[in-house]
């Protein structure tokens, strides 16, 4: 089936800096999301794209959907402590199934003090 | 109202029991759905429901029976489950089965079998 790599696994990055991670398919996708959890919380949408090559930010994060429409980054600006969860990928491959989503497997997030 | 709810927030159910998970929405969705996660490993779609009808069944087992008695609501029942089914349960809600509708997720059940 379709599946999504996403990378890297997890980050050790020292406060302020500035971070980056993706998610590949070798399945063209139509939407892709990103989401972040939090420990004992449900994953919370931060940025939802639908068009290739849109590049959209909210607040201290800006990802972009790829030309190719196989993949996706995320960035955050000037990390703050808040920042520390787990950052999900998630692609949608069908436009009709609205439902059917896949996920990547995740990118844990630690600031270092 | 911009909040899915889950009740109850940690549940410990022995293996003979018969427990049921609860989720609310009053933002007017009118898709639900109940996902399952294990520690560190992304959400797994279970059930979907749409206009309280179940449409999507991910080849879940039995022992677990999901119910939408309205709009707003959504329950998971749960019969002779297994250690294994011991996870985070996660209901979400979205507008519906349009494209730009995600959806919301809630805090999550942490259910354990004992």
């Amino acid at each position: 089936g379709q599946q999504l790599n996403q990378s890297p696994q997890s980050m050790f990055i020292q406060e302020g800096e500035d971070v980056s991670m993706n998610c590949t398919s070798s399945s063209i996708f139509n939407t892709w999301l990103w989401y972040k959890q939090e420990p004992g919380e449900g994953p919370v949408l931060l940025i939802a794209l639908y068009k290739a090559g849109e590049l959209t930010s909210n607040g201290r994060l800006t990802a972009q959907f790829g030309i190719t429409r196989k993949d996706s980054f995320l960035n955050i600006s000037a990390s703050i402590p808040s920042d520390v969860g787990i950052y999900f990928c998630a692609g949608r491959p069908n436009m009709d199934s609205n439902y059917q989503l896949i996920w990547g497997a995740g990118t844990k997030l630690i600031i270092k003090p | 109202d911009t909040e899915v709810t889950q009740t109850p927030k940690h549940l410990v159910m022995g293996m003979t029991n018969k427990k049921s998970l609860k989720c609310e929405q009053h933002m007017g969705h009118r898709a639900m759905y109940w996902y399952k996660q294990k520690a560190k490993k992304p959400p797994e779609l279970m059930f979907v429901y749409s206009y309280e009808k179940l449409s999507i069944n991910e080849s879940v087992p039995s022992r677990f029976s999901p119910e939408c008695p309205n709009s707003s609501l959504l329950n998971l029942h749960l019969h002779a489950l297994q250690p294994e089914d011991s996870a985070l349960y996660l209901c979400a809600s979205s507008q519906g089965f349009n494209t730009n509708t995600e959806a919301f997720f809630g805090q999550g059940t942490r259910l354990t079998v004992v």
